[in-house]
């Protein structure tokens, strides 16, 4: 119950392209939906963060979309360049639970120039 | 130095050495952690101090020892460890309140272990 499946493992797009990753809950406890970005040789780094009482926050070309019925939530860069070439990790926490984040396994995402 | 720190950046030990890892924030965060990532894996995490107070032990072996003198620094004391123990450890700090509202995650680069 207190996991976060992520998929996939790895996506290619192309550059301009719309990359989309997927994450499933299953702890309703859990309200604070953050997604890390890592680069190689880096610590993951926060980029968009949404909470449940919204279905959608949007950052520049960084989108997510939460499904609370659903349980799921998903990431997704818009006009993909390959800077954005990077692991992205969706993690979720709970407020009530102390300070345990529950990470996915991670995606690595790949841009074609 | 800026944001979260740790050293050393690779190690390599044997099973049989003593090793510690450091970690620094200089954010003034409350909150201190380190996770184990292996390919392929889940971040896991290992072990949280907030207000210097360990509060999460996630079932880490005792070959893994935390210490935290201050909400700045953080250490995990490494002692006979075990092939499988290589990866890349991560040190993270955050700014909490009591009552457990969330807060960002900052990262360190992470130490390269390898154990031989």
């Amino acid at each position: 119950q207190q996991q976060v499946k992520q998929s996939p493992q790895s996506l290619i797009v192309q550059k301009g392209g719309i990359s989309i990753i997927n994450c499933a809950y299953e702890n309703t406890a859990f309200d604070y939906f953050p997604w890390y970005q890592q680069f190689p040789g880096k610590g993951p780094a926060l980029l968009i963060a949404i909470r449940p009482d919204v279905s959608e926050k949007k950052e520049g070309r960084f989108t997510i979309s939460f499904n609370k019925s659903a349980k799921q939530f998903s990431l997704h860069i818009m006009d993909s360049q390959p800077g954005d070439s990077a692991t992205y990790f969706c993690a979720a926490s709970s407020g009530t639970g102390g300070f345990k984040t529950i990470f996915g396994a991670g995606t690595r995402l790949f841009v074609k120039a | 130095e800026t944001g979260v720190t740790q050293t050393p950046r690779h190690l390599v030990m044997g099973m049989t050495n003593k090793k510690s890892l450091k970690c620094e924030q200089h954010l003034g965060h409350n909150a201190m952690y380190w996770y184990k990532q292996s390919a392929k894996k889940p971040l896991e995490l290992m072990f949280v101090y907030n207000f210097k107070e360990q509060t999460e032990n996630n079932s880490v072996p005792s070959r893994f020892s935390p210490e935290c003198p201050n909400s700045s620094h953080l250490f995990l004391h490494l002692h006979t460890l075990q092939p499988e123990d290589s990866a890349l450890y991560l040190c993270a700090s955050s700014q909490d309140v009591p009552s457990g509202s969330r807060g960002e995650q900052f990262f360190g680069p992470g130490t390269r272990l390898t154990v031989l």
